[in-house]
């Protein structure tokens, strides 16, 4: 069955401009969950969707926020943006409840360039 | 979820073992280990898992330590393509996708 697939794969930005970038899970899976990842920082949590709520939050600016549709689907949106938002943005799908066992599957990433 | 050390850069021979070391000296007795790798600029990708038993699957064996502070992931027959960062995750099974990565390490396998 299809992967994790996110778009777009690439995109450029001027400092102050949003951006959204999307996310569809591997179909059943209903936990997605978003990461950033830039060379100084590494792989960080961003926030993670069950069933359309914000299930977890990590350390980011209300800059960032997302949400889940009812078919699993997620975005993440970046208002005002900053050079240091410059990043890979990877989105992961899992299964919950029974039959999980708690991997994750990720997509290619969306890479944010902003200048 | 419990922290993890692995040593950030690893050399492996083509054809050979690479025995990937981390240490979870911390880890709960509900915690499961997990190893992730990226390969440059993909998304990581789930390798294997384990509580306390030692495992198995078509890409690597884990083998944890009985006291479960550490464990070893093995890639048996390492080759080019296995050139990566592998990532030691510490977490309860099953409880959501709040993962904390690591700096991982960084293994290049040489022909």
């Amino acid at each position: 069955k299809a992967g994790v697939t996110q778009t777009p794969r690439y995109l450029i930005k001027t400092r102050g401009q949003q951006v959204t970038l999307s996310c569809s899970p591997i179909s059943g899976h209903r936990s997605v969950s978003w990461y950033q990842q830039t060379p100084g920082q590494g792989l960080q949590f961003l926030f993670e969707y069950f069933s359309e709520t914000q299930r977890n939050k990590g350390n980011f600016p209300g800059r960032f926020s997302g949400r889940q549709f009812s078919n699993s689907r997620s975005e993440m949106n970046v208002s005002t943006l900053e050079l240091g938002d410059s990043a890979l943005y990877l989105c992961a799908s899992s299964l919950v409840g029974l039959g999980s066992t708690g991997e994750l599957f990720f997509g290619e990433g969306s890479r944010l360039t902003v200048l | 979820d419990a922290k993890t050390t692995q040593p950030p850069s690893m050399d492996c021979a083509e054809g050979r073992a690479a025995n990937l070391p981390c240490n979870h000296s911390t880890i709960s007795g509900n915690e499961y280990v997990y190893w992730y790798r990226q390969i440059h600029s993909q998304g990581p990708q789930y390798i294997i898992h384990g509580l306390k038993n030692n495992e198995t699957n078509e890409m690597a064996s884990l083998i944890i330590t009985e006291d479960r502070k550490s464990s070893t992931l093995i890639l048996p027959h390492a080759t080019l393509r296995d050139t990566a960062v592998y990532y030691c995750i510490v977490r309860v099974g099953n409880a959501g996708n709040m993962l904390t990565f690591g700096g991982g390490t960084r293994l290049m396998v040489k022909p």
